[in-house]
């Protein structure tokens, strides 16, 4: 099984700042990394795969970077409707992807 | 509109069991892989089980399910189901489904979940 890390596990931030989260996979998993955002009572939604591509619909604000075992999701300008928990995922190891433990994005 | 709805959740002692459903609408259900995720109260996400589009799916689940639980779909039904025996306490969360649609391992499309209670 292929260990995700993400890091912070919590961060506090005011709207309008840029945040940058972090994921760590325990072997490379390439670019096949997913992020996900999940608000509290809800379904997880797809933020980005392929490290980087946007999944429809979603903001220019989301950005994903990294491949290899080091990982970074963007948001440039926080909106309110972004504080929530974000799950990375890895698919190299299909089907057995795995989630790191999740970062929660709070308000400040 | 891709839409996807569990049921059969419940409270159940251990050792018991449940069988889960997943109705899809809005795609074509029977052209995709299909998954069963759950998330532990207060927990991250797990990975359940998968199962291919084909009629002679290909299907496979955590090592931590695996023996107990079994997943199943019926292409005519637009539907998706967890066969869940021998219930433990630590199976107890929210079972989502989930859909990949884009591409293999990444699951675009998820219900609403459906919470399943082991307990005595």
């Amino acid at each position: 099984e292929v260990l995700m890390t993400q890091s912070p596990a919590t961060l506090s931030v005011s709207p309008g700042e840029r945040v940058t989260l972090s994921c760590r996979a325990g072997q490379s998993v390439s670019n096949y990394l997913a992020w996900y955002q999940q608000k509290v009572g809800q379904a997880p939604r797809l933020l980005i795969y392929g490290a980087s591509t946007r999944a429809t619909g979603i903001p220019a604000r989301f950005s994903g970077g990294g491949s290899g075992t080091e990982f970074t999701l963007t948001i440039s300008s926080l909106q309110s409707e972004d504080f929530a928990v974000y799950y990375c995922q890895q698919y190299n190891k299909w089907p057995r992807g795995t989630f790191g433990q999740g970062t929660k994005v709070e308000i400040k | 509109e891709v839409q996807l709805v569990e049921s059969g959740g419940g409270l159940v002692q251990p050792g018991g069991s449940l069988r889960l459903s997943c109705a899809a609408s809005g795609f074509s259900f029977s052209s995709y892989s299909m998954n069963w995720v759950r998330q532990a109260p207060g927990k991250g996400l797990e990975w359940v089980s998968y199962i291919s589009s084909t009629s002679r799916a290909t299907i496979f689940y955590a090592d931590s399910v695996k023996g107990r639980f079994t997943i199943s779909r019926d292409n005519a039904k637009n539907s998706l189901y967890l066969q869940m025996n021998s219930l433990r306490d630590e199976d107890t969360g929210v079972y989502f489904c989930a859909t990949e649609t884009l591409v293999r391992g990444v699951m675009d499309y998820w219900g609403q979940g459906t919470l399943v209670t082991v307990s005595s």
